[in-house]
């Protein structure tokens, strides 16, 4: 079984640019969450869909955004991206409890 | 204060040594508690995923968790260099909106030398 994909794997962008990363979760999981990762820290939560609908949000500015499709498969859209916004993008996906990631996306905002 | 504090190292060991790595919390709502592997520049993998007090053991790598000190371990026993990464710990409280989000600890960073 195909784990969770995530693309693109690396991206560079500018600073004011706006950037869509995208997941597929594995095959059954009906929960997608995504994360930050900044170097050096552990994940911070960002945002839990569960069957197309917004089940949590974490402490993100509105330049965040995520949506799920009937597929489960998940975008998280950036808006006017800051040098800040540097890190990698992690998406879990989870039957119960247990949640699996993707490999990530490493952004580059310069 | 973080509600989940784990000690960020980094802790070099030699080959076949018992590694420790510890994570506290502050929010008795946490009730199942993961921890992940990352290796550089990855995912973190799924290691071990506990829900109550007590041991539980898989391989090489055994998953302590006690409640009432609000304190859980994971021992890595006869280490090899392959485990050298970063080890983070995470935990879940039980249902309602806060079902899927993760809380993590800042993550160990282990090197186990040859």
């Amino acid at each position: 079984d195909a784990g969770v994909t995530q693309s693109p794997t690396h991206l560079i962008k500018t600073r004011g640019q706006q950037v869509t990363l995208r997941c597929s979760p594995i095959s059954g999981h009906k929960s997608v969450s995504w994360y930050q990762q900044v170097l050096g820290q552990g994940p911070q939560f960002i945002f839990q869909y569960y069957e197309k609908e917004e089940r949590g949000r974490g402490n993100f500015p509105d330049r965040f955004s995520a949506r799920q499709f009937p597929n489960y498969s998940s975008e998280l859209n950036v808006n006017a991206l800051l040098l800040g916004d540097s890190a990698l993008y992690l998406c879990a996906s989870s039957l119960n409890t247990e949640a699996f990631f993707g490999q990530g996306t490493r952004l580059t905002v310069v | 204060q973080k509600e989940v504090e784990q000690d960020p190292g980094p802790l070099s060991v030699p080959e076949g040594a018992i590694v420790s790595l510890n994570c506290t919390y502050s929010n008795s709502a946490f009730q199942y508690f993961m921890w992940y592997r990352q290796y550089s520049r990855k995912g973190p993998e799924l290691l071990m995923y506990t829900y109550s007090s007590g041991n539980k053991e898989d391989g090489r790598f055994t998953a302590q968790v006690d409640k009432s000190s609000k304190y859980i371990s994971l021992f890595i026993r006869d280490s090899q260099p392959s485990d050298s990464a970063t080890y983070l710990c995470a935990m879940l409280r039980a249902g309602g909106t806060s079902y899927g989000k993760l809380t993590f600890g800042q993550g160990t960073i282990l090197t186990v030398h040859p």
